[in-house]
């Protein structure tokens, strides 16, 4: 089974609007944190945010939100008020307690439009 | 959070060779970990070197073919030996950090292609 699922392999979104990437993840571990990192097509991986499973309130970032919602296992990335150079790959991440490697999905790219 | 540095960022390759890439961290980590990127996907874990131990690697990746070496805590090196064009690929090196240590940086990335 996917450890983790990005469902939208592409997003459009007008400039200065906001958009939801989503995300599910599959873990029996209570102890878990998810992640979201953007992708430019230079390569490089650049980190937004991080949820932990305990954590008891949504982290947010700036611009970038993590709408947590445990009991449905989701973990969507928000990110308000879109900017041209927002368009990227964004990738979703799990690392669960007992290991030290994140597991990512597939990716969801976004491109921002005038 | 860390500032991480990798050389070369880019090069292309004869099949048959071997290239080392480098990556160096601005600040002292106990683990460094080294991903790769096909074309096209996502990433996917090779191995996690550890100061003064051997490198621990993942199924699917050995040691032969992707040697590393973690000569101190702010530097190591992935080398990709024997290549072949299924090695193309992004190689990036990451470790742990952040106020809590549970966030994750990546460095710049290395682009290889073999010809």
């Amino acid at each position: 089974a996917q450890k983790i699922t990005q469902t939208q392999p592409g997003m459009f979104v007008q400039e200065k609007e906001a958009v939801t990437l989503d995300c599910t993840y599959d873990t029996s571990d209570p102890s878990y944190g998810l992640f979201w990192y953007k992708q430019p097509s230079s390569g490089e991986m650049i980190f937004l945010i991080y949820q932990g499973s305990y954590d008891q309130q949504n982290a947010t970032e700036g611009r970038y939100s993590l709408n947590f919602q445990k009991a449905r296992k989701s973990a969507n990335l928000v990110i308000s008020a879109s900017q041209l150079g927002d368009s990227a790959m964004y990738f979703c991440a799990m690392r669960e307690g007992g290991f030290q490697k994140l597991v990512f999905g597939t990716g969801t790219r976004l491109l921002v439009s005038p | 959070s860390a500032v991480i540095s990798q050389k070369p960022s880019r090069d292309i390759c004869q099949r048959g060779t071997s290239l080392t890439i480098q990556c160096q961290v601005d600040s002292q980590v106990t683990m460094m970990f080294w991903y790769r990127q096909q074309p096209g996907q996502s990433l996917t874990l090779i191995a996690t070197a550890n100061q003064g131990s051997e490198a621990t690697y993942e199924s699917g990746f050995v040691i032969d073919k992707f040697p590393i070496s973690r000569p101190n805590l702010t530097f190591s090196t992935l080398t990709v030996s024997n290549m072949s064009p299924e090695d193309s690929s992004i190689y990036l090196c990451s470790v742990r950090s952040g106020s809590s240590y549970n966030e994750q940086f990546f460095g710049p990335g290395t682009r290889l292609t073999v010809l």
